[in-house]
């Protein structure tokens, strides 16, 4: 998990709420990235970002924002659009020369109340 | 499609026994494989990464092995201990333009029993 902090560790959304999963590095990486987890499936991204101000739409984007304000920080918010948000969301990071090498936090359960 | 077949999906195996896992992979174009572990409810943490010339790593326990004519993958674990209860996801890297975008296979969970 080294130097990527997520927060919560777990997460309850009600109907109709939009909830925040917050991601921190430590690493000095530049790219930044969003990933779900579901049972028996591969993970899927959902946001990256290789610098401040800039992120792009991964494969599930739908239902999901980001925002990339400063280096070390790369929060995703799960909007009511989301209509099946219970899974297991992990951030990562990598440099820009090495974005194929990339290191995960812990991981923060969503789930649905 | 590139896609990251995983086998099998799940087994079972005595402590100190050894076993093997599998991973086909159709990525192209192909750049490096790494073999994560996963704890339940933790992040992958990575256990081996091997590039197109490389055809066996090891690291402790484990060896992976890679035969990129074939596309396959393996990773052994050798005197299994109950702390190697866990997932093991095989993830395969494109080159090139898209060299962010990684493929996950779905995992393969290992129990380890005394």
């Amino acid at each position: 998990d080294g130097g990527i902090t997520q927060s919560p560790k777990y997460l309850f959304r009600k109907e109709g709420q939009n909830v925040t999963l917050s991601c921190e590095q430590n690493l000095n990486h530049d790219a930044m990235y969003w990933y779900r987890q579901d049972p028996g499936q591969g993970l899927r991204l959902i946001y990256y970002s290789q610098i401040v101000n800039d992120f792009q739409k991964g494969d599930i984007a739908e239902g999901y924002s980001v925002s990339r304000e400063k280096k070390e920080s790369f929060p995703l918010t799960v909007t009511s659009a989301q209509k099946n948000p219970t899974a297991f969301y992990l951030c990562a990071s990598s440099t820009l020369a090495g974005k194929n090498i990339q290191y995960f936090g812990a991981g923060t359960r969503l789930s649905v109340l | 499609k590139n896609q990251v077949e995983q086998s099998p999906q799940s087994l079972i195996i005595l402590e100190g026994k050894n076993c093997t896992l599998q991973c086909n992979y159709t990525v192209s174009p192909f750049s490096n494989l790494r073999w994560y572990k996963q704890d339940t409810g933790r992040g992958p943490v990575s256990l081996t990464i091997m590039t197109f010339s490389e055809n066996t790593k090891s690291n402790g326990r484990y060896t992976a092995t890679l035969d990129a004519d074939t596309k396959q993958s393996s990773l052994h674990i050798t005197a299994s201990q109950l702390s190697d209860s866990a997932s093991y996801i095989c993830v395969v890297s494109r080159g090139g333009s898209n060299d962010y975008k990684l493929s996950f296979g779905a995992g393969t969970t290992v129990t380890v029993r005394a």
